[in-house]
């Protein structure tokens, strides 16, 4: 069974800094994962989607990096900023016709 | 604008009433989901429709009903069979199945058993 694990639950980092969002996931053979974005109360907003054939994604100061053999990707976040302050997800999609398993997410506070 | 919409944004129910959560979207995608939130449970899938008239159960069904009788509406029902239904409930959708296919969210219904 596919599991999504994100580490750490919470992270406080200083205005400026570079920051890495961990998920790992229990089985390689994923079909894509994604990186959401979730305010408080809000819906889920996208950030960056990763096809299991390839190896990043970028969006302006995202990164998202995709490492199907360890089963684990990461999201890098340069100069962050008060603004990012949010719940951060991934999910994996297991197949074409399949269902998305979501991680319990890391919630992100950047420190003006 | 296109996108998804979700009414109502908060929903009060007493016990042993069935409550619906809309979902609607302008989108033209052909799936659609329904997801539950809890605090510190991350996102668990109820229902989701891959095509109108056709849907699949997801990990905790039980307690709820869904319809797919349009392409661009995904109603969820609460039945009084969900024990513990308070939660935040988020719809989705995507496109279709390519591996591209970003998911997309409504912006949720707060789900409150009084």
């Amino acid at each position: 069974k596919q599991e999504v694990t994100q580490i750490p639950a919470a992270l406080s980092v200083p205005e400026g800094e570079n920051l890495v969002l961990n998920c790992s996931f229990t089985d390689s053979a994923i079909y894509n994962l994604q990186w959401f974005r979730q305010d408080p109360g809000k819906g889920l907003t996208s950030l960056l989607l990763i096809q299991s054939s390839q190896r990043e994604q970028t969006s302006g100061r995202l990164n998202a990096s995709l490492d199907k053999s360890s089963g684990r990707s990461t999201l890098y976040i340069a100069a962050s900023q008060p603004g990012d302050s949010a719940t951060y997800l991934c999910a994996v999609r297991l197949g074409r016709d399949d269902k998305i398993i979501f991680g319990k997410g890391t919630r992100l506070h950047i420190l003006p | 604008d296109g996108g998804i919409t979700q009414s109502p944004k908060y929903l009060f129910r007493k016990e042993g009433q069935n409550v619906t959560l809309s979902c609607e979207q302008n989108l033209n995608h052909d799936a659609m989901y329904w997801y539950r939130q809890d605090p510190g449970q991350g996102l668990r899938l109820i229902y989701y429709s891959q095509i109108v008239n056709d849907f699949q159960k997801g990990d905790i069904a039980e307690g709820y009903s869904v319809s797919r009788e349009k392409k661009e509406s995904f109603p969820l029902t609460v039945t009084s069979a969900q024990k513990n239904p308070t939660a935040f409930y988020l719809c989705a959708s995507t496109l279709g199945y390519s591996s591209t296919d970003t998911q997309y969210f409504g912006p949720g219904t707060r789900l409150t058993v009084l």
